[in-house]
C-alpha cells in the first residue's frame, strides 16, 4: 500500500494560519471518513489532533481543525504558535481493511 | 486513556526474530483493539497491525508473512514478533490504542516507543 501524499514541509509566522494537505485515492481518503491527524514533537510519541476527518479530541486546541474534499484531507492550524512546530502525519482507513499513514509534514514556525 | 509501555531487546541480529511486549495499565486489555506502529529513524509512521483481545488479528500486507501478534489477558499484555529481520526493520516501535471506543483506525494512547536496532 502506498503512503498518503503530504508536503514535506510548510511554514508560517506566529498568528498566521496554515494548511497541510493529505492526498490519497478513492480507496482510502476519498472513500471513508476515517482520516486522522497526529502531531509529533522530536523524540516523542505522536499525539492525536483530529479524528474522523474533522473531530477534535478533548483537550486539543480549537485552533486545529480538519476537512476533506474528494481524495484530499486537510489539517488547518489557525493562530500559529511556536509550540505548534512539529511533524504532522495523516492516516486513513483503506478498502483493504488496513491503515495507511502519510509521509509526514514538518511545520516550521518562523 | 490507558497507559502503554513497550519492553524488549534494543538490539537484534539480522535474520533473527524481533520480540516486543506492551503492558497495558489503567484499563483492561479485554477491551479495545491493540496496535503496533513503527517509525524508522528520521522517517514516517508505518502501521504494522492490530490484535483484539479475542486473538483476532489484522496485519499490514507488506509485513504479514513475518508478523505474529499475541495477547495475554492474565498479564494485561500484548506482544509483537517480527521474524527474519533486516536493517530495514530498524525503527522505533510503538504500541497504541484508542481508549474511547472499540476501533483500530485511530490512536489516542501511545507507548513511549522502543528503539530496536537490527545489527550484527
Amino acid at each position: 500500500q502506498s503512503a498518503l501524499t503530504q508536503p514535506a514541509s510548510v511554514s508560517g509566522s506566529p498568528g498566521q494560519s496554515i494548511t497541510i494537505s493529505c492526498t490519497g485515492t478513492s480507496s482510502d481518503v476519498g472513500g471513508y471518513n476515517y482520516v486522522s491527524w497526529y502531531q509529533q514533537h522530536p523524540g516523542k510519541a505522536p499525539k492525536l489532533m483530529i479524528y474522523d476527518v474533522s473531530n477534535r479530541p478533548s483537550g486539543v486546541s480549537n485552533r486545529f481543525s480538519g476537512s476533506k474534499s474528494g481524495n484530499t484531507a486537510s489539517l488547518i492550524i489557525s493562530g500559529l504558535q511556536a509550540e505548534d512546530e512539529a511533524d504532522y502525519y495523516c492516516s486513513s482507513y483503506t478498502s483493504r481493511s488496513t491503515l495507511v499513514f502519510g509521509g509526514g509534514t514538518k511545520l516550521t514556525v518562523l | 486513556q490507558v497507559q502503554l509501555q513497550e519492553s524488549g531487546p534494543g538490539l537484534v541480529k539480522p535474520s533473527e526474530t524481533l520480540s516486543l511486549t506492551c503492558t497495558v495499565s489503567g484499563g483492561s486489555i479485554s477491551s479495545y483493539h491493540w496496535s503496533w506502529i513503527r517509525q524508522p529513524p528520521g522517517k514516517g509512521l508505518e502501521w504494522i497491525g492490530y490484535i483484539y483481545y479475542t486473538g483476532s488479528t489484522n496485519y499490514n500486507p507488506s509485513l504479514k508473512s513475518r508478523i505474529t501478534m499475541s495477547v495475554d489477558t492474565s498479564k494485561n499484555q500484548f506482544s509483537l514478533k517480527l521474524s527474519s529481520v533486516t536493517a530495514a526493520d530498524t525503527a522505533v516501535y510503538y504500541c497504541a490504542a484508542y481508549s474511547h471506543s472499540n476501533t483500530w483506525v485511530k490512536f489516542d494512547s501511545w507507548g513511549q516507543g522502543s528503539l530496536v536496532t537490527v545489527s550484527s
